[in-house]
């Protein structure tokens, strides 16, 4: 079956550090990948949109500079976030997509917390 | 405004019965409409899907009912089982790129 895993499940930093998570696919080819954060009230925001050898497409609020992402083949993607701050925190979700097919499998998540 | 939009927010019904959870949508180019499960500390799991050409789609104890005409859809959960106790998203799509928009999410708890 479709397994995505993401590491580390929780990270905690201080403010204005950063930090790394990384996201892999198992079982599929992960042809897109799509980050979002699910804040602490639960709710989601896309934060990304990488597919492999195409631009990665951020949403409006967040950019590269901040969120930078790789996604180098079909099974691995990492995204860091950069000079993290109390704003920043809530749980870190990877989607993965095959290739024209729909449905979007879902990491554990990683938990970031900021001090 | 809220493109996709969940009622209600929490849910509690009895061991056996039937739940209903709610979602409607505001962009007429979704077609893809995805229910996630997810218990605490975990992350969503895809639980069953539709697709806006379909009224219905069933698997087991889940069972989706779309209504494109009014932009609504809602999950019937029979036989409502304490595991099943989760929040539950909404999420919808347009295109084939991955990008879902949610709901902000139903919490079911299923009382023994």
């Amino acid at each position: 079956g479709a397994l995505v895993y993401q590491y580390p499940r929780r990270t905690i930093c201080k403010s204005g550090t950063s930090m790394r998570m990384e996201c892999q696919a198992v079982g599929f080819q992960a042809t897109s990948v799509a980050w979002y954060r699910q804040s602490p009230q639960k709710t989601f925001e896309l934060i990304a949109l990488s597919t492999v050898n195409s631009a990665i497409k951020y949403e409006q609020n967040f950019t590269q500079e901040k969120f930078p992402i790789s996604h180098p083949n079909l099974s691995f993607s990492s995204m860091t976030v950069l000079n993290a701050y109390l704003e920043d925190r809530g749980l870190y979700l990877c989607g993965a997509r095959r290739h024209n097919y729909a449905e979007q499998f879902f990491g554990p998540g990683t938990r970031l917390t900021v001090l | 405004q809220q493109q996709v939009r969940q009622s209600p927010q929490s849910l509690t019904v009895w061991e056996g019965e039937t739940a209903i959870l709610n979602c409607s949508y505001e962009d007429s180019t979704f077609n893809y409409f995805p229910w996630y499960q997810q218990f605490p500390g975990e992350g969503p799991a895809l639980l069953i899907s539709i697709r806006s050409v379909s009224d219905k789609k069933e698997d087991g104890r889940f069972t989706i009912f779309f209504n494109k005409r009014e932009k609504k859809l809602s999950l019937h959960i029979t036989d409502s089982q304490p595991g099943d106790s989760a929040t539950y998203f909404c999420a919808a799509s347009g295109d084939n790129t991955g990008k879902l928009t949610f709901g902000d999410g139903t919490v079911l708890t299923v009382k023994p």
